[in-house]
């Protein structure tokens, strides 16, 4: 059965620094791999959708890293801003069933 | 595309009662998915439709759930009976039929059972 985790489970920066984001999962069996964004009292928006074939996605400030092997996913946002406020989920497909499992997400606090 | 759609937003019902949730998804789009969410368990999926066809019902948490998907552009969930630990908010989700494909999810039905 597939797991995901996330880690930190909160983080808190002040404006304008780079950070970094982990997203581990137990079995690398997946077609692809995405980061949502969650803002309080809201739905999913997706930032990044990673295949299972690519080693990184980018999005203006934002790349994410895949390395299916390991199980490890890296989600980057560069110069962080008040706006980035949220909580981060990433969620993978697995090549059976299909479906998206989703990591508990990293709540993340940008201070101005 | 105005994205998926779910009605109502928010519900508050009495225990007992049914309730029944609906998603229109992306035009063209051809998986279905809906998801529980609470503070406890996170996001879990309830129930996963392709090409209108239920594929893998495992998270149904038990009889009370029930999902139908009549055609590509409406899915309803219902509960019945309601019960208080049934408080969440459900998220249906929508993506192309290939997997390669990126989700696109609603904005929620936040479900109050009192």
């Amino acid at each position: 059965k597939q797991e995901v985790t996330q880690i930190p489970a909160a983080l808190s920066v002040p404006e304008g620094e780079n950070l970094v984001l982990n997203c581990s999962f137990t079995d690398s069996a997946i077609y692809n791999l995405q980061w949502f964004r969650q803002d309080p009292g809201k739905g999913l928006t997706s930032l990044l959708l990673i295949q299972s074939s690519q080693r990184e996605q980018t999005s203006g400030r934002l790349n994410a890293s895949l390395d299916k092997s390991s199980g490890r996913s890296t989600l980057y946002i560069a110069a962080s801003q008040p706006g980035d406020s949220a909580t981060y989920l990433c969620a993978v497909r697995n090549n059976y069933g299909q479906n998206f499992v989703f990591g508990p997400g990293t709540r993340l606090s940008v201070l101005p | 595309d105005a994205g998926v759609i779910q009605s109502p937003r928010h519900e508050v019902t009495e225990m007992g009662q049914e309730v029944t949730l609906r998603c229109k998804p992306i035009s063209g789009h051809n998986s279905l998915f809906w998801y529980r969410q609470t503070m406890m368990r996170g996001l879990e999926l309830l129930i996963y439709f392709n090409n209108n066809v239920p594929i893998d019902d495992s998270g149904m948490p038990e009889d009370r759930f029930s999902a139908k998907m009549p055609n590509a552009s409406f899915s309803t969930l219902k509960i019945q009976p309601s019960e208080p630990r049934d408080s969440a908010v459900y998220f249906c989700a929508s993506s192309l039929e290939a997997v390669n494909t990126e989700a696109f999810f609603g904005q929620g039905t936040r479900l109050t059972v009192v």
